[in-house]
């Protein structure tokens, strides 16, 4: 399924490292989401995005910068980096966020070793 | 009190058997409920929504109590291929798209 695509699939970083993490939707929805799932932990919500405008900010660090070119395509970049930070990041679509009832498509992730 | 709690297994069982996952809840304005299924080293995909009047899809039933905020999932002539991790969600309520991941119960299903 190539519904919502995440480049790189790996990445390993230095702290003092700058790297972006890519999604890309084809499903022509509106919304998009960034997701942290660390071992043992529920996925966490970081950013969404309602037609390309930041809606949700979950008090996420400012080390984690999203953006939001178009409806199609966010990125999520990612300066001095902690260890703690190391985790799996996933990407989501859905048609829209008003109602909450929608299902949300998930890429595959970014799997992040920060060193 | 976590805002969508699940038992974390994991769960052992034989093929064939039939299993239960509770899930409980504690926003009670939340709207909608669902299951998710993540195999291992992969992205959650849904596997149902959940009604107030219960569902089924195949092999699975959902069931909905907004009383006790409490949602199950049954799993009924458990196959090979339910092994994975199964996620209950729930969304936020009143603040639209934001969904509540629980942490997850873990189907180890044998043969």
């Amino acid at each position: 399924e190539t519904g919502v695509t995440q480049t790189p699939r790996h990445l390993v970083m230095g702290m003092t490292n700058k790297k972006s993490l890519k999604c890309e939707q084809h499903l022509g929805h509106n919304a998009m989401y960034w997701y942290k799932q660390s071992a043992k932990k529920p996925l966490e919500l970081m950013f969404v995005y309602s037609l390309e405008e930041r809606v949700e900010n979950n008090s996420v660090p400012s080390r984690f910068s999203p953006e939001c070119p178009n409806s199609s395509h966010l990125f999520l970049h990612l300066h001095t980096l902690q260890p703690e930070d190391s985790a799996l990041y996933l990407c989501a679509s859905s048609q829209d966020t008003t109602t909450g009832a929608e299902t949300q498509y998930f890429g595959p992730g970014t799997r992040l070793l920060v060193l | 009190r976590k805002e969508v709690e699940q038992d974390p297994g994991p769960f052992n069982v034989p093929e064939g058997a039939t299993v239960a996952f509770n899930c409980t809840y504690s926003n009670s304005a939340s709207q909608s409920f669902f299951w998710y299924r993540q195999d291992c080293r992969k992205e959650p995909k849904l596997l149902m929504s959940v009604y107030s009047s219960g569902n089924e899809d195949g092999r699975f039933t959902a069931q909905l109590n907004r009383a006790s905020q409490y949602i199950s999932l049954l799993i009924r002539d458990s196959k090979l291929s339910d092994s994975a991790t199964y996620l209950c969600v729930v969304n936020e309520g009143n603040q639209g798209g934001k969904l509540i991941f629980g942490q997850g119960t873990e189907l180890s299903v044998k043969p």
